[in-house]
C-alpha cells in the first residue's frame, strides 16, 4: 500500500509570493492534517480536514489556507509569504479520525523563503 | 510554560545501554500520548503510543506513563546506533483530540 505523499518535496520562493502544497493520504484515509515544523517553534498543528471540510485550526494567521477534495487528497496554501514560513510542512493522514495511532505522516515538503 | 516540554539533549548513550527519554505535559485533561522517532532529513515515525497509567511494551521500546505527575517516558532497552534520531513526545485530549501537541523533541546518540 502507497504512504502518504507530498508534492513537491523542495520549493523556493521569495517574499511576498503565495504557494500551494499538495498531499495525498493513504488510500482509504479520510482524514487529513497539515502540521508545520521549525527549529524554533517545532511541530505545530496546522489544521485538519475530513470529508472536505476544515474541522480544526490551529494557531496560525489567515494566510494559512487549506482544502480537501472528493477523493480526500488536500492542498494548503500559504499567502504573502514571509521568511518565516521557511519550514517543513508534513501532511498526516488518519484511516479513524481522532486516532492518531493510525496516522501516518508523509515525507514533507521543505519550503523555503528567500 | 510550554505544554509539552522534553529536554533537547543531546542524550549520549553506549550501545547496549538503556535510553530514557523523557516528557512533561500541562494539560491534566491530556488522554493520549505518543512517542514518535524523526531521524533527520526525515518525516516523524509513531514507535509507541499509551493511554492508560502504568507501562505498555513493546519490544525493546517500553513507555511509561504517570497521569498524576503529568509525565511520561521512554525506555529503549540495548540501545543501537541505529537508534540514533530525535524523538518526539505529542499529546492529545479529549477537547482537542484532532490534534497533537508535539513536545520539541530530545536528540538521542547512541556511540557504538
Amino acid at each position: 500500500k502507497a504512504g502518504v505523499t507530498q508534492t513537491p518535496r523542495y520549493l523556493i520562493k521569495t517574499r511576498g509570493q503565495q504557494v500551494t502544497l499538495s498531499c495525498s493520504p493513504i488510500s482509504g484515509h479520510r482524514s487529513v492534517s497539515w502540521y508545520q515544523q521549525t527549529p524554533g517553534q517545532g511541530l505545530q498543528f496546522l489544521f485538519e480536514y475530513f470529508s472536505e471540510t476544515q474541522r480544526n485550526k490551529g494557531n496560525f494567521p489567515g494566510r494559512f489556507s487549506g482544502r480537501q477534495f472528493s477523493n480526500s487528497r488536500s492542498e494548503m496554501n500559504v499567502s504573502t509569504l514571509e521568511l518565516g514560513d521557511s519550514a517543513l510542512y508534513l501532511c498526516a493522514s488518519s484511516l479513524i479520525r481522532g486516532r492518531a495511532d493510525t496516522q501516518y505522516f508523509g515525507p514533507g515538503t521543505r519550503l523555503t523563503v528567500l | 510554560q510550554k505544554e509539552v516540554e522534553q529536554n533537547s539533549g543531546p542524550l549520549s548513550v553506549p550501545e547496549g545501554a538503556i535510553a530514557s527519554l523523557n516528557c512533561t505535559y500541562s494539560d491534566r485533561g491530556s488522554q493520549s500520548f505518543f512517542w514518535y522517532r524523526q531521524y533527520s532529513g526525515k518525516s516523524p515515525e509513531l514507535i509507541m503510543f499509551i493511554y492508560s497509567n502504568g507501562d505498555k511494551e513493546d519490544g525493546r521500546f517500553t513507555a511509561q506513563l504517570n497521569k498524576a505527575s503529568q509525565y511520561v517516558s521512554l525506555l529503549i532497552r540495548d540501545s543501537q546506533p541505529s537508534d540514533s534520531a530525535t524523538y518526539l513526545c505529542a499529546v492529545n485530549n479529549m477537547d482537542s483530540s484532532y490534534k497533537l501537541i508535539f513536545g520539541s523533541g530530545t536528540r538521542l546518540l547512541v556511540r557504538p
